[in-house]
């Protein structure tokens, strides 16, 4: 079955880590680059961060840069977002998502993981 | 603060069409970077919808088509049918950014 699964979303401190976990299935999973995008509460939808293929390349928005890190591990079929130093405005479903190269469509999501950033 | 603006809401009746706008600037979609669109019901993953501007993945209705000019693209529905209600989002490539970019959201309610 070809799917994308999150984990490990939860209820955080401010100033607290996290890490999110993607697992893929059912497809070749070295051949997309895979993306981080979520949606706060009532919110549109907001990209955060994409780790190409090979993980050779890694970018972030500007409201999560230097506080969060894209891995994958194509062994596993994983990608890993490291979230540190979270803010209220971190609290969001985030979904991962999938791309077959520069500028494709995201054509495959998961169904989201819930983070809630609160004292 | 998203740079692909949309309507936030848009209604119509059963049988109707709708359009959705996605305004951008040059350096999105006016720098010809491709345009998606995708539909999002609550507590549901997103789908895509349209890609590459106009483009129909394999089981999306003829009903939904997409087009491009200069630096704005459109989502038009026609036939609009109960299902559709749900929100939709234009998707594409900011270079001034260097990333990716979600319009604004449009929520679709069918009367």
């Amino acid at each position: 079955q070809v799917q994308l699964v999150e984990s490990g979303g939860g209820v955080v401190q401010p100033g607290r880590s996290l890490r999110l976990s993607c697992a893929a299935s059912g497809f070749i999973f070295q051949n997309y680059g895979i993306h981080w995008v979520r949606q706060a509460p009532g919110k549109g939808l907001e990209w955060v961060a994409v780790v190409w293929y090979d993980g050779t390349n890694k970018y972030y928005s500007d409201s999560i840069k230097g506080r969060f890190i894209i891995s994958r591990d194509n062994s596993k079929s994983t990608v890993h977002l490291e979230m540190n130093s979270l803010r209220d405005a971190d609290t969001a479903v985030y979904y991962c998502t999938r791309e077959k190269e520069l500028e494709a469509p995201f054509d495959l999501w998961g169904q989201g993981t819930l983070v809630t950033v609160s004292a | 603060q998203s740079v692909l603006t949309q309507p936030p809401s848009l209604s119509g009746a059963p049988g109707q069409r709708i359009t959705i706008s996605c305004t951008g600037s040059r350096s999105n979609i006016g720098a010809n970077y491709d345009v998606h669109w995708y539909q999002h019901l609550p507590g549901a993953a997103p789908k895509l919808l349209i890609y590459a501007d106009s483009g129909r993945p394999s089981g999306v209705p003829d009903r939904f088509s997409g087009s491009r000019s200069d630096t704005s693209a459109s989502l038009a529905i026609t036939g609009l049918q109960a299902e559709d209600e749900a929100d939709y989002y234009c998707h594409s490539y900011d270079i001034s950014l260097s990333g990716y970019v979600f319009g604004t959201g449009t929520r679709v309610t069918v009367l």
